[in-house]
């Protein structure tokens, strides 16, 4: 079965520090995945979404950027920190034969 | 531009009754519509995926609907249970990259 993980679990970070979040799906190949960001009394928007190694697509205009380094792996970067950049992050995947997309447990980020 | 509503935004019922939670959408060339659920702190957890060319999808307890001519789905909750307690969001696909597109949730209170 597949799964999808995500880590840090929370962080806490200062105002103009780099950032690295990771998630990797395991149990299957070739996936679309996907960033989205939770802000606090705000719904889920989409960030950036991947169809293979390498092809990052952004959505919104923004201080973050993605990588795919690896078929199953996406990382969300960001070289410094505003306040406005503190949510809920979540990742998720697709596999194109069936089009449900399952989420991750998320990254709980606190600008301060 | 497509806009996702779900009415009501919060919902509390005590335990047993049947309920409905309704999801409005703007633009109906839609590709798949997905439902979710969301337990506060945490990722999502899919419950149902509508594709275009069906009516409904069942799943236990629960029943969702999509008429695209009006632009609308319903979940419907038989015989609710404390543990539905949550937020529901729909999320709407509306082409092959599969991106969702999110309503802001209705949050479920189902009293013991």
């Amino acid at each position: 079965s597949q799964t999808i993980h995500q880590w840090p679990a929370t962080l806490v970070q200062p105002v103009g520090s780099p950032l690295s979040l990771e998630c990797t799906v395991e149990g299957t190949s070739n996936p679309n995945l996907y960033w989205y960001r939770q802000a606090a009394g705000r719904g889920l928007q989409l960030l950036f979404y991947s169809v293979g190694i390498g092809q990052i697509s952004s959505e919104v205009p923004q201080n973050l950027s993605a990588s795919r380094p690896q078929d199953r792996q996406f990382i969300l970067s960001s070289k410094k920190l505003l306040l406005s950049d503190s949510g809920f992050y979540l990742c998720a995947w697709t596999m194109t034969s069936y089009n449900e997309q399952f989420f991750g447990p998320g990254t709980r980020l606190t600008v301060l | 531009k497509q806009e996702v509503t779900q009415i009501p935004a919060a919902l509390s019922v005590p335990e047993g009754e049947n309920l409905v939670l309704n999801c409005s959408f703007t633009d109906s060339a839609i590709y798949n519509l997905q439902w979710f659920r969301q337990d506060p702190g945490k990722g999502l957890t899919s419950l149902l995926l509508i594709q275009s060319s069906q009516r409904e999808q069942t799943s236990g307890r629960l029943n969702a609907s999509l008429d695209k001519s009006s632009g609308r789905s319903t979940l419907y909750i038989a015989a609710s249970q404390p543990g539905d307690s949550a937020t529901y969001l729909c999320a709407l696909q509306m082409d092959s990259s599969y991106k969702l597109i999110f309503g802001s949730g209705t949050r479920l209170l189902v009293r013991p």
